[in-house]
């Protein structure tokens, strides 16, 4: 069965350093990969998808990148801010339009 | 927000009582879905309908049931809850081109 790993919990980084999450998955090779971001007492709101044939995507201070081989994504954010406290989920599409997404890890910047 | 709201936001109730849980969407998409987010486990998907009528199991489709018989609602259904059914529940929608998916903001079911 499909196993999604995202590197840690929880990730406690200064404001304005750069943010690096880890996604990690087994047993299948997606066509795409997405981010999300959940804050406390939400839903889970979109950010990024990266194909499968795309090295790396950005938008605005976000940057993903799929390396397919190492069957690995990793989201950055640059510049942190306080506001960007919360935590990041990474989701493989699993084919019949289904979405298989890893536990997620908690982001904390530190002002 | 995507135009999707759920309803009771909130729920308790006690174990072997019927729940339904209400999704609704103003997009008019074709697809649904409901998940489940535990500590430990993250997102699950319980069930997911590719339009009206049509509805297929996920990962953790026991103890669940759902129906669709509006594009706009989608329904999830405990039969009769159990404890281990305490969870915040959440409903998605997605146009179904990329599978970019839309949340609504969830329903807390604690069972007693």
């Amino acid at each position: 069965s499909q196993k999604i790993e995202q590197n840690s919990e929880a990730l406690n980084i200064q404001e304005g350093k750069t943010a690096t999450l880890t996604c990690n998955y087994t047993n299948y090779s997606p066509a795409y990969l997405q981010w999300y971001r959940q804050d406390p007492g939400r839903g889970p709101v979109f950010l990024l998808l990266i194909r499968e044939n795309e090295k790396e995507k950005r938008k605005e201070r976000l940057k993903v990148t799929f390396d397919t081989t190492l069957k690995q994504s990793l989201f950055h954010i640059t510049a942190s801010q306080p506001a960007d406290s919360a935590t990041y989920l990474c989701a493989l599409e699993t084919g019949a339009n289904n979405l298989f997404f890893g536990t997620g890890t908690r982001l904390t910047v530190i002002p | 927000d995507a135009g999707i709201t759920q309803s009771p936001r909130h729920k308790v109730t006690e174990t072997g009582t019927p729940v339904t849980l209400r999704c609704h969407q103003t997009e008019n998409h074709r697809y649904m879905y409901w998940y489940r987010q535990d500590p430990g486990h993250g997102l699950r998907l319980i069930h997911y309908s590719y339009g009206v009528k049509d509805t297929d199991k996920g990962e953790v489709s026991d103890g669940y049931s759902v129906s669709r018989s509006k594009t706009e609602d989608f329904l999830l259904t405990l039969e009769s809850a159990t404890s281990s059914q305490t969870s915040v529940y959440f409903c998605a929608i997605t146009s179904g081109e990329v599978d970019t998916q839309y949340f609504g903001p969830g329903t807390r079911l604690t069972v007693l």
